[in-house]
């Protein structure tokens, strides 16, 4: 299967900074990548999906301001959480598609905001 | 609308003991059907999907699972639980249309007991 990371695996930050995290398919050409959301014990929540070269599409109740992300090449996908809080303290996911419903899933960044 | 229900939320089972997840799910397209586990602190690691064809498919780790379209379900089942197959178990739904986001179920939490 494909072979994707995210970095990094955990980060503390401050109230009010903000946070990139990198999501990398090593070893496909990712036209689509997905950013999920987990709170403890619960399920992934789709945030949105980054299209390479283009914007992304965010689902509904997700500030498209706050997290910033940007799908540069075919094989990086970045989120940045802008003027992070505590309730954005969460497991974030990427995905990389790679057509025909297959998604292969990052191993998860946890931040933590203080 | 579009979801995946995993009824139970939590389960335990004696190891050696024969296992069933359920999963039911609503999806206006033809479903393309995943169960994902997830260790505490981890990715997604894919344990089989249904595409089309064999009903019953097979996965990794001894597991299968079964579609049966008349009840929108697709439960998997292991004949003997092992103690390191106490996770999160979720199943999904997503279609064969590139740059489609799976949607998850809220997930069942598998203990096992010696």
């Amino acid at each position: 299967g494909a072979v994707v990371s995210q970095h990094p695996s955990r980060v503390i930050c401050k109230s009010g900074t903000s946070v990139k995290i990198e999501c990398r398919s090593l070893d496909f050409q990712a036209t689509t990548m997905f950013w999920y959301r987990q709170f403890p014990k619960q399920s992934l929540m789709l945030m949105a999906t980054s299209n390479e070269g283009s914007k992304a599409t965010y689902e509904q109740g997700v500030e498209k301001d706050k997290f910033l992300i940007n799908h540069a090449s075919l094989t990086l996908s970045t989120l940045t959480v802008t003027s992070a809080h505590p309730e954005d303290s969460s497991f974030y996911i990427c995905s990389v598609d790679r057509g025909r419903g297959e998604q292969y899933f990052g191993p998860g960044t946890r931040l933590t905001v203080t | 609308a579009q979801s995946v229900t995993q009824p139970d939320i939590h389960i335990t089972v004696s190891e050696g003991a024969s296992l069933e997840l359920r999963c039911n799910y609503s999806y206006g397209a033809t479903p393309y059907l995943f169960w994902y586990v997830q260790s505490p602190g981890q990715g997604l690691q894919l344990l089989l999907k249904y595409f089309s064809g064999d009903t019953l498919v097979q996965g990794i780790k001894g597991f299968e699972a079964e579609f049966k379209r008349s009840q929108s379900s697709f439960n998997l089942r292991k004949p003997s639980v092992h103690w390191s197959d106490a996770a999160e178990y979720f199943c999904a739904v997503g279609s064969n249309q590139a740059g489609t986001a799976l949607i998850f179920g809220k997930g069942t939490t598998l203990s096992v007991s010696s």
